[in-house]
């Protein structure tokens, strides 16, 4: 148990236009969902944090209103990269905890590699 | 915040070796997990481990967390070894996933 998805798996897009990530929780319903970014050759760094129904909470540095989280059911949170470019270039990686059993154990998807043109 | 730490940064292996593999986190922890990341990106957790020991096979890791620090160990490296592993923490008050800066490991045949 515990599989989370993401979809699409890698999207190449043209600067300029936004870009909507999937993240699903298959077989466990989410109490939290979280997005990291992963640059080439580097670690793992926190995006932002979403509870379903409410507002994302966002890491310092990470702008807002460029990446959308939205976390409409207990299943699902999408992130959408909006006007994208070269720079967003990078590989997002979701996650979910178990609703149930606190938030300190999480469950990563597989990924979704951007390139932007 | 919480710095975390993984030596060595590289590390190539003929097929068999063995291997350590260091994190060290600066402040206590309530959560420390060990993490291989495959060459397509997927992470696969490989062991819960705030404190003590666990083993799983040829993988084993240990926790000793008043000292700030915890080892991976791999026994008989195989190809398929090869990848980066990570150590994430989670420090106390927080749910907050802190990744550490990883160990790119190469397991030659």
């Amino acid at each position: 148990g515990a599989v989370v998805s993401q979809h699409p798996s890698w999207v190449i897009c043209k600067s300029g236009t936004s870009v909507k990530i999937e993240c699903r929780s298959l077989d466990f319903q989410a109490t939290t969902m979280f997005w990291y970014r992963q640059f080439p050759k580097q670690s793992l760094m926190l995006m932002a944090t979403s509870n379903e129904g409410s507002k994302a909470t966002y890491e310092q540095g990470v702008e807002k209103d460029k990446f959308l989280i939205n976390h409409a059911s207990l299943t699902l949170s999408t992130l959408t990269v909006t006007s994208a470019h070269p720079e967003d270039s990078s590989f997002y990686i979701c996650s979910a905890s178990k609703l149930g059993t606190g938030t300190d154990t999480q469950y990563f998807g597989p990924g979704t590699r951007l390139t932007v043109l | 915040g919480i710095q975390v730490e993984q030596s060595p940064p590289d590390l190539i292996l003929q097929e068999g070796a063995n291997s350590t593999l260091r994190c060290n986190f600066s402040d206590s922890v309530n959560n420390l997990q060990w993490f291989h990341q495959n060459p397509w990106g997927q992470l696969i957790n490989l062991f819960y481990i705030p404190s003590g020991t666990k083993q799983n096979g040829r993988l084993s890791a240990t926790t000793v967390a008043t000292e700030r620090y915890s080892l991976l160990y791999i026994s008989s490296s195989q190809t398929t070894d090869s990848g980066v592993y990570f150590c994430a923490v989670v420090t106390s008050g927080t749910y907050k996933y802190i990744f550490g800066t990883g160990t790119r490991l190469k397991v030659l045949a």
